[in-house]
């Protein structure tokens, strides 16, 4: 079945600092894939997405391209600020059998400290 | 745009006692999801509905969940009876359209705490 596994938090970094959350998904047929964000307390909002091979999605800053051939979806930031802190969640959507299903990775927290 | 609305953002029950959790989705869009996040089982689709028609419920954990949109702008979930193991926060969420490059817009949940 369809699945995205992310990388295990939390992840802790230092205002400024580059970011790299990993995401691979196993899919049949081509995917289009996201990444939301959630702020405490709050629901997911999208944050970028990509619908087919070697797209790029970005927002705020944020980063991911679609990779095919190693079946990834990296989210990626050069410097991030303490607003920033959230779980990130990885996902992908595919329509199987006229049910689509937008399946979420188990999310990964980030604190940026000052 | 308001935005998805879920009602209440809280709600503590006891258990047995039936809960009905309210969603209004963004005008205009013809697809509801409705979703549940645990720490342990992290976010879990339940239910959607493609032109207020129920599409796929396979992941209703058991009969005393129910899903019902009687138009396009009002959803209900409903748990009858609750138990402890329902305390969760349950989204809901809307989409414009059914193909793979839509995202979904959220709502804020509501955080359900069964005791």
């Amino acid at each position: 079945g369809n699945s995205v596994t992310q990388m295990e938090g939390p992840v802790t970094l230092s205002e400024e600092a580059f970011l790299t959350i990993n995401c691979t998904y196993t899919a049949t047929g081509y995917p289009s894939l996201f990444w939301y964000v959630q702020y405490p307390g709050e629901g997911l909002q999208l944050l970028l997405k990509a619908t087919k091979a070697d797209d790029k999605g970005s927002n705020k800053g944020f980063e991911a391209t679609y990779r095919k051939e190693t079946t990834s979806f990296h989210l990626e930031k050069g410097s991030v600020q303490v607003s920033d802190s959230a779980v990130y969640f990885c996902a992908l959507r595919t329509s199987q059998g006229g049910s689509e299903k937008l399946v979420f990775g188990k999310g990964t927290k980030l604190t940026v400290n000052p | 745009d308001a935005g998805v609305i879920q009602s209440p953002r809280h709600e503590v029950t006891e258990m047995g006692q039936e809960v009905t959790l309210r969603c209004k989705p963004i005008s205009g869009h013809n697809s509801l999801f409705w979703y549940r996040q645990t720490m342990m089982r992290g976010l879990e689709l339940l239910i959607y509905f493609n032109n207020n028609v129920p599409i796929d419920d396979s992941g209703m954990p058991e009969d005393r969940f129910s899903a019902k949109m009687p138009n396009a702008s009002f959803s209900t979930l409903k748990i009858q009876p609750s138990e402890p193991r329902d305390s969760a926060v349950y989204f809901c969420a809307s989409s414009l359209g059914t193909t793979g490059s839509y995202g979904y817009t959220f709502g804020s949940g509501t955080r359900l705490t069964v005791v």
